[in-house]
């Protein structure tokens, strides 16, 4: 089973509309977690961490579910600019520096 | 500040050539790292380094060499590209769990 697994999409969504995906991860174990946005041909860059009580920032919402081991990313109104992929992201315990096992992404791709 | 610099940006190599992809970073970050990403792969870690003279082997490091002689940059080196290192290739450097991510080298091996 692979450590972190998303659905590859794409996931196309007329621009306004609510938008969501999930992540699970395989490590029981796993600390942190958080999303990460990569646009096209443009290096990663942390989009929002995710803790135990959910968190979230502006129109995006992640949630962490520790029983069923997944993480989920809420997207409400969404923009053009929103397009992208997004990446998740599990930090396992005892990892040390090379810890963040990065999940393939998911593309998401908002329609005017 | 620049943050995490790569060079060069593109690359086109032959089998059997070397080569070295510089990283530099400004934020006096200890952590630094080098992925490589495929299509359908996604981050694969080839090697990182916790600190300054420090190197250790990440997921596929084989074929790939590595040095810390400075705390701001972290080297990549093929001594003999092969076709199956044709990637992208990311740098990034941490302080604690949040990584920062160059902007990538494209590169070829024919």
């Amino acid at each position: 089973r692979k450590e972190v697994e998303q659905d590859p999409g794409p996931f196309n969504v007329p621009e306004g509309a609510t938008v969501a995906f999930n992540c699970t991860y395989s490590n029981s174990a796993s600390q942190s977690f958080f999303w990460y946005r990569q646009d096209c041909r443009k290096e990663p860059k942390l989009l929002m961490s995710v803790y135990s009580s959910g968190n979230e920032d502006g129109r995006f919402t992640a949630q962490l579910n520790r029983a069923s081991q997944y993480i989920s990313l809420l997207i409400r109104d969404s923009k053009l600019s929103d397009s992208a992929t997004y990446l998740c992201v599990v930090k396992n315990s005892g990892g040390g520096a090379d810890g963040l096992t990065f999940g393939k992404g998911t593309h998401l791709i908002i329609q005017p | 500040n620049a943050g995490v610099t790569q060079t060069p940006k593109f690359r086109v190599l032959k089998t059997g050539q070397s080569m070295t992809l510089l990283c530099a970073q400004d934020m006096n970050h200890e952590y630094m790292y080098w992925y490589r990403q495929d299509p359908g792969m996604g981050l694969r870690l080839i090697h990182y380094s916790v600190g300054e003279g420090t190197t250790a082997k990440g997921e596929v490091p084989d074929g790939y060499n590595v040095s810390r002689l400075k705390k701001q940059n972290f080297l990549l080196g093929l001594e003999s590209a092969a076709p199956s290192q044709t990637s992208v290739y990311f740098c990034a450097s941490s302080f604690s769990f949040e990584q920062f991510f160059g902007p990538g080298t494209r590169l070829t091996v024919l």
